[in-house]
């Protein structure tokens, strides 16, 4: 079936230092969706790509869609501990969402 | 408050006993969906109603899980002799559908424990 990966798996970053997270499939993603979710929390929208060569930006976040449609990334500029969480990928693979595994960000100040 | 709500938040039972647990989507929106989430895991998809019919079911859905939503508003999941591996958050979703793409807006979960 379909497989949704995302590397790294754990990432610790100064407070102030930037993080990224990589989506990748092997097939062609119809549109991806990322989430956040919390320590003990659920899993939140943040942003959704549809089109080829995607770049969206929410302030210090920039969310970027391959050319060919067979990866994604998400882009932190001067992490906070606010950040912390952990950021999952997902594929919508019809009406459902086919999720990565997830990053888990961690920030020390 | 307006968005997806679930009951209970947490659920300890013994290995063989019945669980059921109920979400509430949002009040508009028209297709509800459930996932399991196991610890370093993303959301896994179980099934999904689109008003009151239920429209798809993963593989993942054994025989001893039933998932209904009898009036199009709020949904139930039943897992009957429950087991160990059982043990998993279990999230709702809703969403409104308009066209080819749509966001599912997750509820806050159901953290079930089998001893």
């Amino acid at each position: 079936g379909q497989q949704v990966m995302q590397i790294p798996q754990y990432q610790h970053v100064q407070e102030g230092e930037d993080f990224t997270t990589y989506c990748n499939s092997s097939t062609t993603l119809s549109n991806i969706q990322w989430y956040k979710q919390r320590p003990g929390g659920h899993p939140v929208f943040l942003i959704q790509l549809v089109k080829s060569g995607e770049v969206k930006k929410q302030k210090r976040l920039t969310f970027q869609f391959g050319e060919a449609k067979k990866n994604s990334s998400l882009h932190i500029t001067a992490t906070q501990t606010t950040d912390v969480g952990t950021y999952f990928c997902a594929d919508q693979a019809g009406t459902a969402l086919i999720f990565g595994k997830g990053t888990t960000l961690s920030v020390s100040s | 408050d307006t968005g997806v709500s679930q009951d209970p938040r947490h659920k300890i039972t013994k290995r063989g006993q019945n669980v059921t647990f109920r979400c509430d989507p949002i009040s508009e929106h028209n297709r509800l969906y459930w996932y399991r989430q196991t610890l370093g895991q993303g959301p896994e998809f179980l099934t999904y109603f689109q008003n009151e019919a239920q429209l798809e079911k993963s593989r993942l859905l054994s025989d001893r899980f039933s998932a209904e939503r009898p009036k199009g508003s709020f949904s139930t999941l039943e897992i009957q002799r429950t087991e160990q591996g059982d043990s998993a958050m279990y999230l709702c979703a809703s969403s409104l559908e308009k066209g080819m793409f749509e966001t599912q807006y997750f509820g806050p979960g159901t953290r079930l424990l089998v001893l």
